[in-house]
């Protein structure tokens, strides 16, 4: 257990579907980051949010939608996506700033059929 | 242009046996990190080990210690006395500038230890 906890660990969806990722953590860290990691590729950082505010969107399709409520809890709204979509997402938090004492989460491995 | 290039996608190493996995790096940033994860098949990417381009000394965690070798650009990690439980992937990563909060992720080498 690192102290981040992602929901569900498994989802298959449908194109048309709309589905949400969970990430939830007590450590008491102030910056949550979303990352994708495909198959036979390096993991990419698809958003950053520090104190709830969104800094970082490194070009992600609409499709893909962030929430933060608080900084303990954040949520990926996933809609029509597409089958290159299927991929393992990781949460991440961190205290602002220091990406080096970053906890992941377990991953959510997505499926799009 | 990757910034992180891992070359091995694969390794076997023996029970017992050291295991040395290679990784490159591409900044032109003076003040950058190198970090090594383990993401065992249950999906959570495990903090390893941590090298500053600052660091005078290589980085050493227990079993786990970071070749560092600035003028090559070059971050090696070596896992020391390999155990059934170190097979998985590992991927290199890098922080560029001091407080960037962005890692970028080499494509990671998966290590099978044998017994």
């Amino acid at each position: 257990e690192t102290g981040v906890t992602q929901t569900p660990r498994h989802l298959v969806m449908g194109m048309t579907n709309k589905k949400s990722l969970k990430c939830e953590q007590h450590l008491g860290h102030n910056a949550m980051y979303w990352y994708k990691q495909s198959a036979k590729k390096p993991l990419e950082l698809m958003f950053v949010y520090n104190f709830k505010e969104q800094t970082e969107n490194n070009s992600v399709p609409s499709r893909f939608s962030p929430e933060c409520p608080n900084s303990s809890h954040l949520f990926l709204h996933l809609h029509t996506l597409q089958p290159e979509d299927s991929a393992l997402y990781l949460c991440a938090s961190s205290q602002p700033d220091r990406i080096d004492e970053a906890f992941f989460g377990q991953g959510t491995r997505l499926t799009v059929v | 242009a990757q910034k992180i290039t891992q070359t091995q996608p694969g390794m076997f190493v023996q029970e017992k046996e050291a295991v040395t996995l290679d990784c490159t790096y591409d900044t032109s940033d003076p003040s950058y990190g190198l970090f090594w994860y383990k993401q065992p098949s249950s999906g959570e990417m495990i903090f390893l080990i941590y090298q500053g381009s600052y660091d005078q000394q290589n980085a050493t965690e227990g079993r786990y210690s970071l070749n560092f070798q600035k003028a090559r650009k070059s971050a090696n990690l070596v896992i020391s006395a390999s155990q059934l439980g170190d097979s998985a992937m590992y991927f290199c990563a890098m922080r560029e500038g001091r407080n960037d909060y962005k890692l970028s992720f080499g494509a990671g080498t998966t290590v099978t230890v044998r017994a």
